[in-house]
């Protein structure tokens, strides 16, 4: 079966700090990947989606970036956070052609 | 003009009632619908997709209005269990975009 990781779970990261969050996937070929960003009280913004190794489409410019080294892995990084990047970070995928998406458990960011 | 619209809420209903959430969407191309649950500082799951036909799943009902591009999610009998966030999400861009509502927040109350 397919499993998601997403880690870690919470950060709190000073201001002008890099950031690097990692998701992998287990279990399926070449799925689509995504990172959202959901700010508190607040609906899911789509961030980064990926089709396939070192392909990224991104949907909002700001000082984030993602990269897919390989099939299953999906990184989101940061090289100096910004107040604004707090929030509640999310990875997802889906089966290329498939509807359905999955997503790890979110990691609560907190910038100070 | 948002992609995706919906209410947020909070709808409070008493335990048993009957309550509806709509969707309107901007993108005429969207493919498929879907209807999300997120548990408070939780990751949303799949609740069910919306078929173009309308589709049930047990206490649950989905339906879909290409022409006034809408969508629909009625709850009936509500339980306790049912309090949380209901996101409206629909894939575009030849199958690759996930695109979310920003969510309606339902607390059912005894």
């Amino acid at each position: 079966s397919q499993t998601i990781h997403q880690w870690p779970a919470t950060l709190v990261q000073p201001v002008g700090s890099p950031l690097s969050l990692e998701c992998t996937v287990e279990g399926t070929s070449n799925p689509n990947l995504y990172w959202y960003r959901q700010a508190a009280g607040r609906g899911l913004q789509l961030l980064f989606y990926s089709v396939g190794i070192g392909q990224i489409s991104s949907e909002v410019p700001q000082n984030l970036s993602a990269s897919r080294p390989q099939d299953r892995q999906f990184i989101l990084s940061s090289k100096k956070l910004l107040l604004s990047d707090s929030g509640f970070y999310l990875c997802a995928w889906k089966l290329a052609g498939g509807t359905e998406a999955f997503f790890g458990q979110g990691t609560r960011l907190t910038v100070v | 003009r948002k992609e995706v619209e919906q209410d947020p809420g909070p709808f409070n209903v008493p335990e048993g009632a009957t309550v509806a959430f709509n969707c309107t969407y901007s993108n005429s191309a969207s493919q498929s619908f879907f209807w999300y649950r997120q548990d408070c500082r939780k990751e949303p799951k799949l609740l069910m997709s919306v078929y173009s036909s309308g589709n049930e799943d047990g206490r649950f009902t989905a339906q879909l209005n290409r022409a006034s591009q809408y969508i629909s999610l009625l709850i009936r009998d509500s339980k306790l269990s049912d309090s949380a966030t209901y996101l409206c999400v629909l894939l575009s861009n030849a199958g690759n975009m996930l695109t979310f509502g920003g969510g309606t927040r339902l607390m059912v109350k005894p």
